[in-house]
C-alpha cells in the first residue's frame, strides 16, 4: 500500500510570514510528484510537477524542492497573503502511473 | 476555468440505482483521469484513459466502470449505489501521452448524494 503523508495537517500564519510544509512519499518506483492548490468550493489547481531528484520549481512566491532518494518534497510560500489560504495537496505517482494523494496541509493566512 | 467540463454538477439518487457522470476534457487533451473525494478518505485516483484506452487503474470498485469515447469525452458509470458512494467526483485531463509527469487540469466536479 502506497502511503503519502503531509505535515503539518493545518497551519495558521500571519500575512507576510513565510511558511513551508512537507510531503513524504515512498522512495522506490518514483515517477513524479505533483503539488496542487485547492481552494474551498473550487477544484484542485496544479502548481508543480516534479520528476527529477534535486528539482526546484518556482511560481511567483511559491517554490518547491524534491528529494526522491529520501522521499520528501517541500513547498515554500514566501510572504504569505490571505489569498494563499487553501489546502495544498501533493500526489505521488509511481511507474504504474497510480496516483496517491496525501491528506493535504490546510493553510490559513490571517490579515 | 480549467477548460474541463463535467455534468451534472449535482446528482441525488437512491441506493441501488445507477448513474452516469460525464466529463469533457480540454480541447486537444488525450488523457482523462477520474478521482473520488469523500469526506473520510480524501482524494482518491480511480482510473485513467488515454485516447480511448484504459491506461491506469487505481482504487476503482467493481461496481464502477468508465470509458472514453472517440470524441475523447469520458463517462464514469456507478451502479448498485451505496450510501458510501456519496462523494465529489472529479475528472482531470492532460495533454499528451497520459504519463504521470504531465500537468493535470481538473474539472469543477460532480457532487453525488446517495440517499
Amino acid at each position: 500500500i502506497l502511503n503519502v503523508e503531509q505535515s503539518p495537517q493545518s497551519l495558521h500564519v500571519q500575512e507576510g510570514d513565510s511558511t513551508n510544509f512537507t510531503c513524504s512519499f515512498p522512495s522506490s518506483n518514483f515517477y513524479a510528484l505533483h503539488w496542487y492548490r485547492w481552494e474551498t468550493a473550487k477544484s484542485p489547481e496544479a502548481l508543480f510537477v516534479m520528476t527529477l531528484n534535486g528539482d526546484e520549481k518556482k511560481k511567483g512566491r511559491i517554490s518547491a524542492t524534491l528529494n526522491t532518494k529520501e522521499g520528501y518534497s517541500y513547498l515554500y510560500i514566501k510572504g504569505s497573503q490571505p489569498e494563499d489560504s487553501a489546502t495544498y495537496l501533493c500526489a505521488f505517482c509511481n511507474y504504474g502511473q497510480n496516483f496517491v494523494f496525501g491528506p493535504g496541509t490546510r493553510l490559513s493566512v490571517l490579515p | 476555468d480549467s477548460g474541463v467540463t463535467q455534468t451534472p454538477k449535482h446528482l441525488i439518487t437512491a441506493t441501488g440505482q445507477r448513474v452516469t457522470l460525464r466529463c469533457s476534457p480540454r480541447s486537444g487533451d488525450l488523457s482523462v483521469y477520474w478521482y473520488q473525494q469523500s469526506l473520510d478518505q480524501g482524494l482518491q485516483f480511480l482510473i485513467q484513459y488515454y485516447n480511448g484506452e484504459e491506461r491506469a487503474k487505481g482504487n476503482i470498485l467493481e461496481r464502477f466502470s468508465a470509458q472514453q469515447f472517440p470524441d475523447l469525452h469520458s463517462e464514469l458509470n456507478l451502479s448498485s449505489l451505496e450510501l458510501g458512494d456519496s462523494a465529489l467526483y472529479f475528472c482531470a485531463s492532460s495533454v499528451l501521452g497520459g504519463t504521470g509527469q504531465e500537468t493535470q487540469y481538473f474539472g469543477p466536479g460532480t457532487r453525488l448524494l446517495v440517499l
